[in-house]
């Protein structure tokens, strides 16, 4: 299976802050990469897939970027909607496996 | 627009069953890849396995297989995953989730997902 490490599992920060988070996977996996914003008694919900492209309806403050092992995340100028849980997630090939999720706080 | 509306909140002893629904909207259901994820309390995400809308073939997490099963009902558009010999550590936010499905791939690019259903395990 493909390991995906994230970190840090936790950050605090302030509205207006940059914040990058970063993901590694135990393998090359291309641009196979997702990320997913979660909201405490939410279901997850899609940022960012193939590493860099944003959903629709996602604020241009959210970027993407990396290939192959390593990968990151960053939201440019924090919002207070920004605070929540990110995970990243490899789409590469099953069993998908996620990250362990970082959790943005104030 | 594509909506995902699951099954409600389940309570089971330890050894029993619990079967959840995921009922799609959008005409979907043909070119989808129904997902299958869980979250215990304070935990991250667990990826259980996948089922074809189109033909359903299925695809399960190693450490899962022989107690899950995932069908699908192609006349309501609804996608099942069943869980049998449930334990406590199988407590946790069963959500589904569709991956889109070209004629000749699919995708795991998880969008949208249903709004979760608890299932808790206790004697």
């Amino acid at each position: 299976d493909i390991q995906m490490t994230q970190s840090p599992s936790s950050l605090s920060a302030s509205v207006g802050d940059r914040v990058t988070i970063t993901c590694r996977a135990s393998q090359s996996i291309g641009s196979y990469v997702n990320w997913y914003q979660q909201r405490p008694g939410r279901a997850p919900n899609l940022l960012i897939h193939s590493a860099s492209t944003l959903e629709t309806g996602v604020p241009s403050r959210f970027s993407g970027s990396g290939s192959g092992t390593d990968f990151t995340l960053t939201v440019s100028s924090l919002q207070p909607e920004d605070f929540a849980t990110y995970y990243c997630q490899q789409s590469f090939s099953p069993p998908i496996t996620f990250g362990q999720g970082t959790r943005l706080e104030i | 627009q594509v909506q995902l509306v699951q099954s409600g909140a389940e309570v089971k002893k330890p050894g029993a069953s619990v079967k959840v629904s995921c009922k799609t909207s959008g005409n979907i259901f043909s070119n989808s890849g129904i997902n299958w994820v869980r979250q215990a309390p304070g935990q991250g995400l667990e990826w259980m396995g996948w089922i074809s809308g189109y033909n359903g073939n299925t695809n399960y997490a190693q450490r899962l297989q022989g107690r899950v099963t995932m069908t699908t009902d192609t006349t309501t558009t609804t996608a099942y995953m069943e869980l049998r010999n449930l334990r406590s550590d199988d407590t946790a936010v069963y959500y589904c989730a569709r991956g889109y499905c070209s004629r000749t791939s699919c995708s795991y690019d998880l969008d949208p997902w249903g709004q979760g259903t608890l299932v808790t395990v206790s004697s």
